[in-house]
């Protein structure tokens, strides 16, 4: 099946403790994303991969790392959580954007807390 | 100007009722826009893209009208199952097609 998935779906932290949070798609898709969702400001694109080992920053990246080493893989990074990285995350992927837009596939999201 | 504006709602309808949402852009150079559809706490989906001559499936019709710079969504004959978030969702324009999406607005449907 189809699918990008996200793992875990829930995590609850504290602040300063390092955390992972992985995203793995098998369409084969070239691009990849990471979005944060909170209540009022809707869908924020944190930091996109064109390709592998192509990333670049969206709109809210600070606090935030990722890495491109494999076509189907696309961590997302907390060096040093904080409160307000609290959120809805979301990665999705699309086979590409390059000469136009295609349909972007989303993961189930990971609702992470930090205390 | 945010780059891609919507109505929040909620949008409080009639099943049977007939609903419309508007989405404003702010960069004439965008060439690629969606509507995506959300479930509540779950992950957003395509519903449809936008042509420039507009778009239909179903009860859903889509329209761009860019000397306005927005995108319309009209909802035919509301079913209880459309009661979701719609997602706008534009590129950036001026060479790039990273998308931007809107903060959605809120349908409910009610018997």
């Amino acid at each position: 099946e189809a699918q990008v998935t996200q793992n875990p779906r829930y995590l609850i932290t504290v602040t300063g403790k390092k955390l992972t949070v992985t995203c793995s798609q098998n369409m084969n898709h070239e691009y990849m994303s990471w979005y944060r969702q909170d209540p009022g400001l809707g869908l924020r694109q944190i930091y996109y991969s064109m390709n592998v080992e192509v990333t670049d920053k969206g709109d809210v990246p600070e606090g935030y790392k990722v890495s491109r080493k494999e076509k189907r893989n696309f961590p997302l990074i907390l060096e040093s959580p904080s409160p307000n990285q609290t959120s809805l995350y979301f990665c999705a992927s699309s086979p590409s954007v390059g000469i136009t837009y295609n349909e972007q596939f989303f993961g189930p999201g990971t609702r992470l807390t930090v205390l | 100007r945010k780059e891609v504006e919507q109505d929040p709602g909620p949008f409080n309808v009639p099943e049977g009722a007939t609903v419309a949402f508007n989405c404003t852009y702010s960069n004439s150079a965008s060439q690629s826009f969606f509507w995506y559809r959300q479930d509540c706490r779950k992950e957003p989906k395509l519903l449809m893209s936008v042509y420039s001559s507009g778009n239909e499936d179903g009860r859903f019709t889509a329209q761009l009208n860019r000397a306005s710079q927005y995108i319309s969504l009209l909802i035919r004959d509301s079913k209880l199952s459309d009661s979701a978030t719609y997602l706008c969702v534009v590129n950036k324009g001026g060479g790039s097609y990273i998308p931007t999406f809107g903060r959605g607005t809120s349908l409910i449907v009610h018997p």
